[in-house]
């Protein structure tokens, strides 16, 4: 089956500091990744639709300059947590929608855990 | 943004016992899905269910969907240990290449 890579799956790192989530699609091309956001025993929230070679989409109250969306490639989206504080940590899932015909599935990355110290 | 509610948000069992766990959305969708998810591990995609279907069988899982009432079930019968874990609905809105939104989740414990 479809597979979405997520690296790294874990990553601590000093406050201020800038954070790079890789998401791939390792079989297929995806031209609309989607971020999420899990707090400890929450749901994932969504943060922001990434588009293959166009701005990304942020959801109400994530802000898009702390959170750096780049969607270079049809199967590579990054998700960059700028100037990291304790509040940012979290878990950090992305997905990736399969383009055939007829298929609903979004497939989701194994997920980043990032602290924030 | 989520979608709506699950209930219980927390449920144990004994092994063998059946769990049902139910879902609540808001909006109209294209499909329901639902997944699982171990304590900090990704997410397990368990069973889609399209807006014009009614019930879907996968195994141990059983899903219900009733669009006039915006709700969904999710049936595990014969529950094992091994399926403790977090159960999350999900929907997809009507218009293409939308992303999922998440429910609360219920968290399901089960007990040998």
């Amino acid at each position: 089956g479809a597979v979405v890579s997520q690296h790294p799956s874990w990553v601590i790192c000093k406050s201020g500091t800038s954070v790079k989530i890789e998401c791939r699609s390792l079989d297929f091309q995806a031209t609309t990744m989607f971020w999420y956001r899990q707090f400890p025993k929450q749901s994932l929230m969504l943060m922001a639709t990434s588009n293959e070679g166009s701005k990304a989409t942020y959801e109400q109250g994530v802000e898009k300059d702390k959170f750096l969306i780049n969607h270079a490639s049809l199967t590579l989206s990054t998700l960059t947590v700028t100037s990291a504080h304790p509040e940012d940590s979290s878990f950090y899932i992305c997905s990736a929608r399969h383009p055939g015909g007829g298929r609903d599935i979004q497939y989701f990355g194994a997920g980043t855990r990032l602290s924030v110290l | 943004s989520q979608q709506g509610e699950e209930d219980p948000q927390a449920l144990s069992i004994q092994e063998g016992e059946n769990a049902t766990m139910n879902c609540s959305y808001k909006t109209s969708i294209n499909n329901l899905q639902w997944y699982r998810q171990n304590s900090g591990r990704g997410l397990v995609h368990l069973i889609l269910i399209r807006s014009n279907e009614r019930e879907k069988h996968s195994g141990r899982l059983r899903v219900t969907l009733d669009t006039s009432k915006k709700s969904s079930s999710l049936l595990i019968t014969a529950s094992r240990a091994a399926d403790t874990a977090s159960y999350f609905c999900a929907t997809e809105a009507n218009q293409a290449g939308t992303a999922l939104i998440f429910g609360k989740g219920t968290t399901l414990s089960v007990s040998s």
